[in-house]
């Protein structure tokens, strides 16, 4: 069974800073795709970043960035010169190839000036 | 010029009651899907539909039934609700069931009372 753990329940981070938020993950499948996602408080899911579990290199999205460690199973997103705007819920998720998008209990990031 | 919109953003209503939540999304793409967040912000697959077909159909009670007219709009009916129904429903969509990105709409806050 596929499983994703995030176990930082709430991180706190000063502005400009750069904040990683941990994601765990366990599969059988060879073939699969990480995800994070944000959701602020205004209750909107917005999809950030991807990784191919057969993609080389990590995956980067001008601040976000996806540390991908495949032995340790392990799929870390991490933010550089955090901004307010950066306060909010984050979701790891994975999918197999033909199964659900499961996600994580999320991250709440705070974001202090 | 929203991607994925769901109407409506807000219903209250009684136990017993039947409701429906509609989803449209303009992105040309092949898969939509509905998933349930509930109070602790966990959130889950409920259905997936690829082209009008439903193709993931997780353990959720026979009275929620989806309905795609077409693969542009993905509709969530639910009979005789439950006050355990009371959730934050959101839709989302992707270029197809494979791995891909999902986009998701603003969400439906459901309160059974």
């Amino acid at each position: 069974a596929q499983k994703i753990t995030q176990t930082q329940p709430g991180m706190f981070v000063q502005e400009k800073e750069a904040v990683t938020l941990d994601c765990t993950y366990d599969t059988s499948d060879p073939s699969y795709g990480l995800f994070w996602y944000k959701q602020p408080s205004s209750g909107e899911m917005i999809f950030l970043i991807y990784q191919g579990s057969y993609d080389q290199q990590n995956a980067t999205e001008g601040r976000y960035s996806l540390n991908f460690q495949k032995a340790r199973k392990s799929a870390n997103l991490v933010i550089s010169a955090s901004q307010l705007g950066d306060s909010a819920m984050y979701f790891c998720a994975m999918q197999g190839a033909g199964t659900a998008l499961i996600f994580g209990k999320g991250t709440t990031l705070s974001v202090s000036s | 010029d929203t991607a994925v919109s769901q109407t409506p953003k807000y219903l209250v209503t009684q136990m017993g009651n039947d409701k429906s939540i509609k989803c449209e999304q303009n992105l040309g793409h092949d898969t939509m899907y509905w998933y349930k967040q509930d109070s602790k912000k966990f959130l889950k697959i409920m259905f997936s539909y690829n082209n009008k077909e439903l193709i993931i159909n997780e353990t959720v009670p026979n009275r929620f039934s989806p309905k795609s007219p077409d693969k542009a709009h993905l509709n969530l009916h639910i009979n005789s609700l439950e006050l355990g129904d009371s959730a934050v429903y959101f839709c989302a969509s992707s270029q197809d069931n494979g791995l891909y990105e999902q986009y998701f709409g603003p969400g439906t806050r459901l309160t059974v009372t």
